[in-house]
């Protein structure tokens, strides 16, 4: 089972680069969310979505954009990278809220110079 | 504003050594709290999910209880072994269920030695 597949894994920018992150997920979950991690800061989300067609910010959104326009898929946009978007990018999705669990992806490393 | 602590923030054990993981959170009313396992370069797995109505859940050799009127939370693991090295994280989700809050400790970092 695929799970939560998120691409690319690793990449490198120059500052003022655009760039998208894809989450893709295979469970037909509603809910889906993208999280940055840092050193000594844990986990943060950035935006999620709680259906197709539907985003929300989270407590990092600026900087970032995100569009869900296929139930499977949660796109994570950086416009204009900046170095303090380094970081580890995490997309995760789960079914309607009363369960509540949250299923991750392995991950994207983003670093720019 | 919801605040999720974990200490210790690292341990390390001998194989065979029952442990506790700890988290609290400054306010009590939640909708859920999670275990999670993260490996080193991975994502996260989650381990046990307690509802707010929940006392504990139990997985294997592990325990997590939840006392909301404390705002606390413990992991429990028994008979530890090497493969249990991971960090461990908890969060939890706000009252309301929304999920856009879900707040996350900043981990314990676990190393059983053998």
């Amino acid at each position: 089972n695929a799970g939560v597949t998120q691409t690319p894994k690793f990449r490198v920018l120059k500052t003022g680069q655009s760039m998208t992150l894809l989450c893709a997920q295979d469970m037909n979950h509603e809910y889906m969310y993208w999280y940055r991690q840092d050193p000594g800061m844990g986990l943060r989300l950035i935006h999620y979505s709680v259906g197709e067609g539907t985003t929300a910010k989270g407590e990092v959104p600026d900087g970032y954009n995100v569009s869900r326009l296929k139930k499977q898929n949660f796109l994570l946009g950086l416009e204009s990278a900046a170095p303090s978007q380094t970081s580890v990018y995490f997309c995760a999705s789960s079914p309607l809220r009363n369960t509540g669990e949250l299923f991750f992806g392995e991950g994207s490393r983003l670093t720019v110079l | 504003k919801q605040e999720v602590t974990q200490i210790p923030a690292a341990l390390s054990v001998p194989e065979g050594e029952n442990l506790v993981l700890n988290c609290s959170f400054t306010d009590s009313a939640i909708y859920n709290l999670q275990w999670f396992r993260q490996d080193p370069g991975k994502g996260l797995t989650s381990l046990l999910l307690i509802q707010s109505s929940q006392r504990e859940q139990t997985s294997g050799r592990l325990n997590a209880s939840l006392d909301k009127s404390s705002g606390r939370s413990t992991l429990y693991i028994a008979a530890s072994q090497p493969g249990d090295s991971a960090t461990y994280l908890c969060a939890v989700t706000g009252a309301g269920g929304s999920q856009g809050n879900l707040i996350f400790g900043k981990g314990t970092k676990l190393s059983v030695k053998p």
